[in-house]
């Protein structure tokens, strides 16, 4: 079964450095999402990106925060400067189509640690 | 109001067991309905939509009542493997423009041999 790639599995990072999450949505999907979820809360929605332009984010996803497709495959998730507070599970995740009915297909995260 | 809602337990259940989980949801305009599960540290994974006739999967039943803003699942004779976070998901797309997750904070299932 396809599935959604999230490298690296575990970031480790001091406080004030960029970081760079990327993602191989599933390759036949055209939208594509981030989310968060700090340990022991639930998971929250960053940012959905369709036709190499953000369709909609949230509160959350400040200006430190940026996406992009660089290359076709790869969907990366760039956090200019960051923050304690952004320690966190990063998921992306990807769906056929646009629609509210659309499942999202999720990787398996990157645990982003910051020091 | 929470967005979603849902009982956080966690509900310790005996293998074979019947267990229902609840959930409730603010926005009225919300279009679709999901159960996700997920395991520790792990990603969420589709369960199951959730229609309004209601639907099943195997042992999983889901069940949708729009005017009490109300989400069901039952999980009818309970395996160990069925231990994990079950997670309530709204999407709103209300407009059409948005298909946004909106998660509940899950509910713990723990199944005792």
């Amino acid at each position: 079964e396809p599935e959604v790639t999230q490298t690296p599995s575990h970031q480790v990072t001091q406080m004030g450095q960029e970081v760079i999450l990327r993602c191989v949505p599933i390759s036949n999907h055209l939208y594509f999402y981030w989310y968060r979820q700090i340990l022991g809360q639930k998971v929250e929605f960053l940012v959905s990106f369709y036709n190499n332009e953000i369709s909609e984010k949230s509160e959350i996803f400040d200006d430190q925060f940026s996406v992009e497709r660089p290359d076709g495959s790869n969907f990366t998730l760039k956090i200019r400067s960051t923050k304690l507070e952004d320690s966190a599970m990063y998921f992306c995740a990807s769906s056929e189509v646009f629609g509210a009915q659309q499942p999202q297909h999720f990787g398996d995260g990157t645990r982003l640690s910051i020091l | 109001r929470k967005e979603v809602e849902q009982d956080p337990g966690p509900f310790n259940v005996p293998e074979g067991a019947t267990v229902a989980f609840n959930c409730t949801y603010s926005n009225s305009a919300s279009q679709s309905f999901f159960w996700y599960r997920q395991d520790c540290r792990k990603e969420p994974k589709l369960l199951m939509s959730v229609y309004s006739s209601g639907n099943e999967d195997g042992r999983f039943t889901a069940q949708l009542n729009r005017a009490s803003q109300y989400i069901s699942l039952l999980i009818r004779d309970s395996k160990l493997s069925d231990s994990a976070t079950y997670l309530c998901v709204v999407a709103q797309g209300a407009d059409g423009a948005t298909n946004k997750l909106i998660f509940g904070t899950g509910t713990l299932l723990a199944v005792q041999p």
